[in-house]
């Protein structure tokens, strides 16, 4: 039974829009959550990161929300370009525990 | 990837017949992982290794078992192929205290 739960299984979004991913827990202990990033032929990337403490982390275009009382953290992917077109993976691991639960991932299609 | 390599990249075995995948890493990192990516699914953890010769399972470990006898290769062997093991197959590294991951570029594995 998957621990971390991700929406949707795919989105298309136009260039220049904004791409949402969502993801949902039930283990309270989880206190790390990354997203990878990975493209076709390829291994997963560490994309962005979040610890709990913070609601927001943002890199460039790329945003983590995070909100601890709904156990829930999104993915913001904001001006989306063509060459943002992926799969993307949410995560999440115990402090102490180095091993990573996934998301069953999120393709992403970036309309020029 | 830079510091990890996944060989074979691609291998079609029979059902019933042994196979090892091997992760070759550069970095000195003390974790290293095996995932299966299937569709729907995201990435499941079959097992990972904190140490040489130490190991432990993860959630999908029937039918798979790994061995590690120096920092830098980490085995996985199926003892007897079956067609529910046809999947892409990823090898992951950390290091302690970080808790984001490196991936390899992966091995498609078909079973028949």
């Amino acid at each position: 039974q998957q621990q971390v739960k991700q929406s949707p299984q795919s989105l298309i979004v136009q260039k220049g829009g904004i791409s949402i991913i969502n993801c949902a827990y039930e283990n309270t202990a989880f206190d790390y959550f990354p997203w990878y990033q990975q493209f076709p032929g390829k291994g997963p990337a560490l994309l962005i990161a979040i610890r709990p403490d913070v609601s927001e982390k943002k890199e460039g275009r790329f945003t983590i929300s995070f909100n601890k009382s709904a156990k829930q953290f999104s993915l913001h992917i904001m001006d989306s370009q063509p060459g943002d077109s992926a799969t993307y993976f949410c995560a999440a691991s115990i402090l102490g525990d180095y091993k990573l639960s996934f998301g069953a991932g999120t393709t992403v299609t970036v309309r020029a | 990837d830079a510091g990890i390599t996944q060989s074979p990249r691609h291998k079609v075995t029979e059902t019933g017949t042994p196979v090892t995948l091997r992760c070759h890493q550069t970095e000195n990192h003390r974790y290293m992982y095996w995932y299966r990516q299937d569709p729907g699914h995201g990435l499941r953890l079959i097992h990972y290794s904190y140490g040489v010769k130490d190991t432990d399972k993860g959630e999908v470990s029937d039918g798979y078992s790994v061995s590690r006898s120096k920092t830098e290769d980490f085995l996985l062997t199926l003892e007897s192929a079956t067609s529910s093991q046809t999947s892409v197959y990823f090898c992951a590294i950390s290091e302690l205290g970080e808790y984001g991951y490196t991936f390899g570029s992966g091995t498609r594995l078909t079973v028949v």
